[in-house]
């Protein structure tokens, strides 16, 4: 069965800094990769997702996140972050039947 | 377009007692996954849902939990009975298609067991 890592725990950046959040994966086939963003009281939401083509995947709140085989990763990017990205962080990763989430990585954004 | 619907949005309730968390899917949907979320064990994937039908339970903790889904647009997670050890956050996602198709949340239950 697949399984992901998310390194960091908590990760704190300044507001209009960049960000980038890690995570690695494990799978034996081509994966199926997600990231998803938790705001306090609410749900995950799906930011992008990468399932074939093009490497570099484009999602919405201005994130990217780059698939790297060789690496086993699927680290998310932001050029410059908003305070209102302050959240939770999660990968994914689709395989079989169903999908796996990481621990998550917690943002804080300094003003 | 509606989302997927949970409810009760948050729950308090004794020990004991018996809870039933309810889930209404995207319309659609062929897919349905009902997660637990606690700050010491993260997202914990329970139970999920092929067209209707059980497909993995191996995460349902003990027989106290119990995962139905009657048809395709409800399904209920019940506890009996209720332990404070069960407090946490109860999410339900669904997804069409394959592991390949990402999976849409609902807003959760907050369920507190005194």
């Amino acid at each position: 069965a697949q399984s992901v890592t998310q390194p960091d725990i908590h990760i704190t950046v300044s507001e209009g800094a960049s960000l980038e959040l890690r995570c690695n994966y494990s799978y034996g086939a081509t994966p199926y990769l997600f990231w998803y963003v938790q705001s306090p009281g609410q749900g995950l939401q799906l930011l992008l997702k990468y399932f074939s083509g093009d490497t570099l995947v484009q999602g919405i709140k201005g994130f990217e996140a780059e698939f790297k085989r060789s690496q086993s990763s699927f680290n998310l990017r932001k050029p410059s972050v908003h305070w209102s990205d302050a959240a939770e962080y999660f990968c994914a990763v689709g395989g079989d039947n169903d999908m796996r989430f990481g621990a998550g990585t917690r943002l804080t954004v300094k003003p | 377009d509606a989302g997927v619907i949970q409810s009760p949005r948050h729950e308090v309730t004794e020990m004991g007692q018996e809870v039933t968390l309810r889930c209404k899917p995207i319309s659609g949907h062929n897919s349905l996954f009902w997660y637990r979320q606690t700050m010491m064990r993260g997202l914990e994937l329970l139970i999920y849902f092929n067209n209707n039908v059980p497909i993995d339970d191996s995460g349902m903790p003990e027989d106290r939990f119990s995962a139905k889904m009657p048809n395709a647009s409800f399904s209920t997670l019940k506890i009996q009975p209720s332990e404070p050890r069960d407090s946490a956050v109860y999410f339900c996602a669904s997804r069409t298609g394959g592991s390949n198709q990402p999976q849409h949340f609902g807003d959760g239950t907050r369920l507190s067991i005194l």
